[in-house]
Formats: C-alpha cells, sequence, structure tokens
C-alpha cells in the first residue's frame, strides 16, 4: 500500500536558522513526488514535482531533494513568511490520486 | 486568473440536512477530485473524476455523492449529513504533467460543521 510520513510533525525555527523537513514514501511506482505549501485557512499551494532519484529542485530558500526513499525539503536562511505546514504527496500511478502526508508545521520566529 | 472555486466557504448545517458544495475550475483541466482534511489524518481523497461523466470512489467516499455534468464543475453533495463529516474539504482539478504526473491546483476549501 502507498504511504507517505512526514517529520518532524511540528519544527520552529529561528530566522535564518536553516533546517531540512523529511518526507519517506513507499509507491509501487513512482510517478512524481509533489511538495504543496499551506498556509492556515487557504488550500495547498503547489512547490515542486520531482520525478526520479537525485532530482533536485530550487526555489528562493526552499531546496527538494530525492532519493529512491525519501525527499527532504531543505529550507535555507529561512525568513517569518516561510512558516506555513508543508505537505508531501506522491502519485504511484496506481490509483488516480495523491497520497499526502500529514504534513510539517513550520514556525519561524523573527 | 487560472483558480478553482469553491462554495460555501463556510456552512454550519444539522444532521440529515442535504447540501452542496459547489466547485468550479476555468482551466479546461479533465481530472477533478475532492479531498478532505481532518487532523492527525490529513489529506483524503472522497471522490474524482477524470471526465466528464466519469467519476469513481477514493479512498472515503461513505455518505458522499458526486457528479460531472460539464467539464468545468464538479459539485460535492451530502445527502444526509452527519457529525462524523465535519471537516475541510478541497476540490482540486489538474491535466496530466510530465510522465503523467498530476500536478493538482486547490481552492481554498469549505470549512463543514455538522451538529
Amino acid at each position: 500500500e502507498d504511504q507517505v510520513t512526514q517529520s518532524p510533525e511540528a519544527l520552529r525555527l529561528q530566522e535564518g536558522e536553516s533546517s531540512s523537513l523529511n518526507c519517506s514514501y513507499t509507491v509501487s511506482g513512482l510517478r512524481g513526488l509533489f511538495w504543496y505549501r499551506q498556509d492556515p485557512g487557504k488550500g495547498p499551494e503547489f512547490l515542486f514535482t520531482l520525478y526520479s532519484a537525485g532530482e533536485e529542485k530550487e526555489k528562493e530558500r526552499l531546496k527538494a531533494t530525492l532519493t529512491k526513499k525519501e525527499s527532504f525539503l531543505h529550507i535555507t536562511a529561512p525568513k517569518p513568511e516561510d512558516s506555513a505546514t508543508y505537505l508531501c504527496a506522491v502519485d504511484g500511478g496506481a490509483t488516480n490520486k495523491l497520497i499526502f502526508g500529514t504534513g510539517t508545521l513550520l514556525a519561524v520566529q523573527p | 486568473e487560472a483558480q478553482v472555486t469553491q462554495n460555501p466557504r463556510y456552512l454550519i448545517t444539522v444532521t440529515g440536512k442535504k447540501l452542496t458544495v459547489t466547485c468550479s475550475q476555468n482551466m479546461n483541466h479533465e481530472y477533478m477530485s475532492w479531498y478532505r482534511q481532518d487532523p492527525g489524518l490529513g489529506l483524503r481523497q472522497i471522490y474524482y473524476s477524470m471526465n466528464v461523466e466519469v467519476t469513481d470512489k477514493g479512498d472515503v467516499p461513505e455518505g458522499y455523492k458526486v457528479s460531472r455534468k460539464e467539464k468545468r464543475n464538479f459539485p460535492l453533495i451530502l445527502e444526509s449529513p452527519s457529525p462524523n463529516q465535519t471537516s475541510l474539504y478541497f476540490c482540486a482539478s489538474s491535466s496530466p504533467m510530465m510522465r503523467g504526473a498530476n500536478v493538482l491546483t486547490f481552492g481554498a476549501g469549505s470549512r463543514l460543521t455538522v451538529l
């Protein structure tokens, strides 16, 4: 069964303190791994898609990487506006849906 | 602006009173889906539609109905709501992207409370 596990559940950082969020996945055939950002009271907003192990994508202070078992979202020198819940999801291809993790709630304090 | 629009955004209702949450997208996407989001459980798929008149069950379809009569609209119907359907609901749409993976565009969400 396809499964996605995110850690930690919550993370509090000081502004400028770099860190990483983890997404471990089990899927029969990976068609894509997705990172979304969700702000309170809003729908998830697409950040990245990764398709194969070794792939990396960057956007501003965020960098996503992918191995055969997990993905990391690296946050470099975060700012308070990076505070949000970050969701990881996989498209296993066998079913017409994304399997989501429960997310990491990131709080960046000034 | 490309978007998925859901209505209502907030609703409080009582057990058994039928309600419909509307969803409309302006991106000409073939695929549409409904998810519910609950604390500790994440986003779970309720129903999805590959195209007009083609719908199928997701992981948690009990107590819900959908229809897809037009490409842009995908309403979620709760025929007889119960308190365990209190949740945050999201509609999403996509077109197949690179290597077939679907990048979903989500609506802003509809928070439903059933008393």
